[in-house]
């Protein structure tokens, strides 16, 4: 079954308190993404991954890192996380799909607060 | 030129209507449209997709409509019910962008029984 794993699902962390959220994708894509969604502001793509070692910014990449050190993860680290980081954050795969030849397949979702 | 734009931000049709939502594109490259549905918890899905080949797609109750000259597309919701509340996004997608989709910025669609 094609799946992306995100972990974890819920988070409540301090200001400053370092902190990585995985994302594992088992459909050998090439291209993976990690996007944050707020009220009223859709989807917002923070870094994006054409393929291993190679990572780029998205629209809102400010306070992130990212990493691709395999095909199939894409670990998305707050270094430094800060309260206006509290979001709802997505990991997609993107790649061919069974009905289409490009199909982008999202994790369940991280929730995560920063008090 | 890379933007989709989205209309409207948020939806509320009665039980059995119909839902329309709509998305305008500048970059005339793009060459795949899909659209995704969102329900609240969940990762976004993909729910149907066209090519500029066509002007329309229909699968079951939802049907795109594709108008290449006037670079929109829309999503029809046909009879809609409850169940079709969530959010809904389109995007697109052109040749030689290594599966990279451009995204609306949603439709919250709200169906009161």
């Amino acid at each position: 079954e094609a799946q992306v794993t995100q972990n974890p699902r819920y988070l409540i962390t301090v200001t400053g308190k370092k902190l990585t959220v995985t994302c594992s994708q088992n459909m050998n894509h090439e291209y993976m993404s990690w996007y944050r969604q707020d009220p009223g502001l859709g989807l917002r793509q923070i870094y994006y991954s054409m393929n291993v070692e190679v990572t780029d910014k998205g629209d809102v990449p400010e306070g992130y890192k990212v990493s691709r050190k395999e095909k199939r993860n894409f670990p998305l680290i707050l270094e430094s996380p800060s309260p206006n980081q509290t979001s709802l954050y997505f990991c997609a795969s993107t790649g061919q799909g069974p009905l289409t030849n490009t199909e982008a397949f999202f994790g369940q979702g991280t929730r995560l607060t920063v008090v | 030129q890379q933007q989709v734009k989205q209309s409207p931000q948020s939806l509320i049709v009665q039980k059995g209507g119909i839902s329309i939502i709509n998305c305008a594109y500048e970059n005339t490259a793009f060459d795949y449209f899909p659209w995704y549905q969102q329900f609240p918890g969940k990762g976004p899905a993909l729910l149907i997709a066209i090519r500029p080949d066509v002007s329309e797609k229909k699968e079951g109750r939802f049907t795109i409509s594709f108008n290449k000259s006037a670079k929109q597309f829309s999503l029809h919701i046909m009879d809609s019910q409850p169940g079709d509340s969530a959010t809904y996004f389109c995007a697109a997608s052109k040749p030689g962008s290594n599966y990279q989709l451009i995204w609306g910025a949603g439709t919250k669609l709200i169906i009161k029984p």
